[in-house]
């Protein structure tokens, strides 16, 4: 157990849709990843949050947003839900924005119908 | 991003040691090694990193060639728990960069076998 929590573990929605992932990074982490992993693409970092700003950006479709709040538990919004969105998103968490371990949460299952 | 290049996959009797091997010719002087692994079903887990030195923890050890062009991860005594995807990943020490940025491989798909 990483300490990281993401729920849901699976989620079914229908193109066209809108979800919201959620995850609670370990205990005093500041630091929240997200990544998407799917078989033709891999593990893909999508965003990165420090202390509740936006810190960095990868390949981040515009229909997707995420934001950290002040608790520091962190969302993934997907929105217009596409089939190819269907994948397993990961949330991590690091205590700073050095370099630290990065610790991955067992990920929420989405399949987009 | 400098690349790696891993094997697709390897096979292990249990009991026996691993080494994962992984080029990186491009790697920047500044550039980490990291090694996550994948068991399946569950997100990636850290397994080691390194500079220029040779490290060694609790779970892997980690050789670095000394022009830092490839890396090799001893796991010391493989055990059926250790099946997963290794990924060889170079983190980039560039000024602004993002320390969770790393991208990940295609990795190594490890079998071991009883």
């Amino acid at each position: 157990d990483s300490g990281v929590t993401q729920t849901p573990k699976h989620l079914i929605t229908a193109t066209g849709q809108r979800v919201t992932l959620r995850c609670s990074p370990r205990s005093g982490d500041l630091s929240v990843y997200w990544y998407q992993q799917s078989l033709d693409q891999g593990l893909q970092f999508l965003i990165q949050y420090y202390n509740g700003e936006e810190r960095a950006k990868g390949n981040i479709l515009e229909r997707f947003s995420a934001q950290q709040f002040p608790d520091l538990h962190s969302e993934l919004n997907l929105s217009s839900l596409e089939l190819g969105d269907s994948a397993l998103y990961f949330c991590a968490s690091s205590p700073g924005d050095s370099r630290n371990t990065i610790y991955f949460g067992e990920g929420s299952w989405l399949t987009v119908v | 991003d400098a690349k790696t290049t891993q094997p697709n996959s390897m096979e292990s009797n249990e009991e026996e040691p691993v080494h994962l091997p992984c080029n990186h010719s491009t790697i920047s002087g500044t550039d980490y090694i990291h090694w996550y692994r994948q068991l399946p079903s569950q997100g990636p887990e850290y397994v080691i990193h390194g500079l220029t030195s040779n490290v060694n923890n609790r779970m892997a050890s980690l050789a670095i060639a000394e022009d830092r062009k490839s890396s090799t991860l001893i796991l010391h005594r493989a055990t059926l728990r250790d099946a997963a995807v290794y990924y060889c990943i170079l983190e980039s020490n560039a000024g602004g960069t993002s320390y969770g940025k790393l991208t990940f491989g295609q990795g190594t798909i490890l079998t071991v076998h009883p």
